[in-house]
């Protein structure tokens, strides 16, 4: 099936820096890619839609300034968490969905990042 | 209200033992459902697509109802591996989001 990769799986960085995860679609084009944060015990939830060529689409509540995405081509979403706080600690799962004659099916998730901020 | 809710558990159940979760979502215009699993740790992965005649896939059976927008998942004669968090999932039309429910931990006991 359609895989999709996302590195790191794991991150420790320092308070203030800023942290780069990299959603890549290894055998298929993907022209949206989505990203979600799930705290522990939590669900995921859709932090924006990111658009190959285009600006990404953030849900109500995220702040775009802070998490910067980047979809410069049809394998590869990224997410910048800028100026990381403790609070930002998260697991961040990318996701990207295989479009069948025109119809959105499955979705296929990266293994997700842990980002931990100290 | 949340868009998707889901009875959080945890479900503790004997091994072999059949097991129901049972899922409800706020908008109407919902078009797709699908059941996820998520280890610990790990990323979600599809379990089965809802499909509105109910459909069936090995020991799991999916059933959806627009009118009460209920969707549920069936798990029959339980086994070790089958412990994991569900999670019920909705696709809103065009947008092709997926809205996650907040998922239903499943602990089956030897």
């Amino acid at each position: 099936g359609a895989v999709v990769s996302q590195h790191p799986s794991w991150v420790i960085c320092k308070s203030g820096t800023s942290v780069k995860i990299e959603c890549r679609s290894l055998d298929f084009q993907a022209t949206t890619m989505f990203w979600y944060r799930q705290f522990p015990k939590q669900s995921l939830m859709l932090m924006a839609t990111s658009n190959e060529g285009s600006k990404a689409t953030y849900e109500q509540g995220v702040e775009k300034d802070k998490f910067l995405i980047n979809h410069a081509s049809l394998t590869l979403s990224t997410l910048t968490v800028t100026s990381a706080h403790p609070e930002d600690s998260s697991f961040y799962i990318c996701s990207a969905r295989l479009l069948t004659g025109g119809l959105s099916t499955e979705a296929f998730f990266g293994q997700g990042t842990r980002l931990t901020v100290v | 209200r949340k868009e998707v809710e889901q009875d959080p558990g945890p479900f503790n159940v004997p091994e072999g033992a059949t097991v129901a979760f049972n899922c409800t979502y706020s908008n109407s215009a919902s078009q797709s459902f699908f059941w996820y699993r998520q280890d610990c740790r790990k990323e979600p992965k599809l379990l089965m697509s809802v499909y509105s005649s109910g459909n069936e896939d090995g020991r799991f059976t999916a059933q959806l109802n627009r009118a009460s927008q209920y969707i549920s998942l069936l798990i029959r004669d339980s086994k070790l591996s089958d412990s994991a968090t569900y999670l019920c999932v909705v696709n809103y039309g065009a947008t092709n989001k997926l809205i996650f429910g907040t998922g239903t931990l499943l602990a089956v006991q030897p």
